[in-house]
């Protein structure tokens, strides 16, 4: 069993719509979430961190965490062209373990 | 801002050549990370360290092996390039957790630009 799944997609989104972007995990002390941001050919770019359960927003993106679900979430407010990329979920459980990215397309 | 360098974007080797890949860190972090990134198989870790001459294993360390002398600098090297380690190769750089549980131990990495390794 995978320690952090998330659904490789590719998801396609309308520009202006919000995109969201689902994780899970399997180790329950886990304490702290992160989302990166990797565009094709580039290496991952932290764009969210968020370590208690609720929302945690910055400017389009707001991060989502239930502990009890095991579940992690992005939400991509107005999404753009340019927020086209694969989307990497870690999970800190001792060591950082990354999901398989999830690929977003935001069509013009 | 964190800045993660990487000594080279692209490299091309032969098979049975030694490769060092070098990695420098300029936020006086305590961990530094050695990743390889494949289609399909996503980020693995190699090789991870906590302080200068401290060396661990990650998931898949068979084939490579790292130095730390100073504290800003983390090496990858491969002993003896083999076609089955043309990868993309990441590092990164962190501030030292205290461990699982304990709120200080974010762990938030940050990477390099990456060195994409050719071994023909």
């Amino acid at each position: 069993q995978k320690e952090v799944e998330q659904n490789s997609g590719p998801l396609s989104v309308p520009e202006g719509a919000i995109a969201s972007l689902n994780c899970t995990y399997s180790d329950r002390g886990s304490q702290s979430f992160f989302w990166y941001r990797q565009y094709s050919g580039k290496s991952p770019e932290l764009i969210m961190s968020i370590y208690s359960n609720g929302d945690k927003e910055d400017g389009r993106f707001t991060a989502q965490l239930n502990k009890a679900s095991q579940y992690v979430s992005l939400l991509i407010r107005d999404s753009q062209p340019s927020d086209s990329a694969t989307y990497l979920c870690a999970v800190n459980s001792g060591k950082l373990i990354f999901g398989q990215g999830t690929e977003l397309s935001v069509k013009p | 801002d964190v800045k993660v360098t990487q000594s080279s974007r692209y490299l091309v080797k032969r098979t049975g050549e030694k490769v060092f890949l070098e990695c420098v860190q300029d936020m006086d972090h305590e961990n530094m990370f050695w990743y390889r990134q494949d289609p399909g198989l996503g980020l693995r870790l190699i090789y991870f360290s906590y302080d200068v001459k401290m060396k661990e294993k990650g998931d898949i360390p068979e084939g490579y092996s790292v130095s730390r002398e100073k504290k800003e600098r983390f090496s990858l090297i491969l002993e003896s390039a083999s076609t089955n380690q043309t990868s993309m190769y990441l590092c990164a750089s962190s501030f030292l957790g205290s461990g699982q549980g304990d709120p200080s131990s974010y762990n938030e990495q940050f990477f390099g630009p990456g060195t994409r390794l050719t071994v023909l």
